[in-house]
């Protein structure tokens, strides 16, 4: 199974900081990769699929990078509702796997 | 409008079994790959099981390979998941996800949630 690795495990970090998440494979994944928002008693939200393309309805300070093995997220400017656990995950391959998950604390 | 509604979570004894649903509308259901993932609050979230449109192909995380079991239901527009053979660690928030696009492979579509406590 292709395993992902995140990093920072937490953070934190002021309102209007910038961001940077990264999201490691231990093989090629090309562009196959989301990344997703997860606030306590919530599903998750998806924010970036295909490495680098916005879903729809996300505000645009986030951002994703990169191709391969190695991602990024980006959080432009912080605002305090970005308080959340951050994933990633490869669609690559079965069997989907997620990032351990990135916590930010403002 | 998309909708996706779990039940079926409860509080079980290790050992046992379970059988979750997900009820879906707003869409077409036979057309998307349907999926579970769990969610351990303040751990991580984990992908569960996928299956295609028309159930012919199912796909298992390592973990549950063995004990649980997907499918689906064309004429209720229903996803289900069978768990047996229950152990703590399945104890998780369990989310059933649809497919961004019918070639996508991204979930876009979550319902709330149902939890699974394995306890005894």
């Amino acid at each position: 199974a292709i395993q992902l690795t995140q990093s920072p495990s937490s953070l934190s970090a002021f309102v209007g900081d910038r961001v940077i998440i990264t999201c490691r494979a231990s093989q090629g994944i090309s562009t196959s990769l989301a990344w997703f928002q997860v606030k306590p008693r919530n599903p998750p939200r998806l924010l970036i699929y295909d490495a680098t393309t916005l879903e729809t309805g996300v505000p645009s300070r986030f951002s994703g990078s990169g191709s391969g093995a190695h991602f990024t997220l980006t959080i432009a400017s912080l605002k305090s509702e970005d308080l959340a656990t951050y994933f990633c995950q490869q669609c690559d391959s079965y069997p989907l796997t997620f990032g351990g998950g990135t916590k930010v604390e403002i | 409008e998309v909708q996706l509604l779990e039940s079926g979570g409860d509080l079980v004894q290790p050992g046992g079994s379970l059988r979750l649903s997900c009820a879906a509308s707003g869409f077409n259901f036979s057309d998307f790959v349907m999926s579970w993932v769990r969610h351990v609050p303040g751990k991580g979230l984990e992908w569960v099981s996928s299956i295609n449109g028309i159930g012919s192909n199912t796909y298992y995380a390592d973990s549950v390979k063995g004990r649980f079991a997907i499918s689906r239901d064309k004429s209720t527009e229903t996803l289900f998941l069978q768990m047996n053979s229950l152990t703590v660690d399945d104890t998780a928030v369990y989310y059933c996800a649809r497919r961004k696009g019918v070639w996508s492979p991204y979930s876009a579509h979550w319902g709330q949630g149902t939890l699974v406590t394995v306890s005894s």
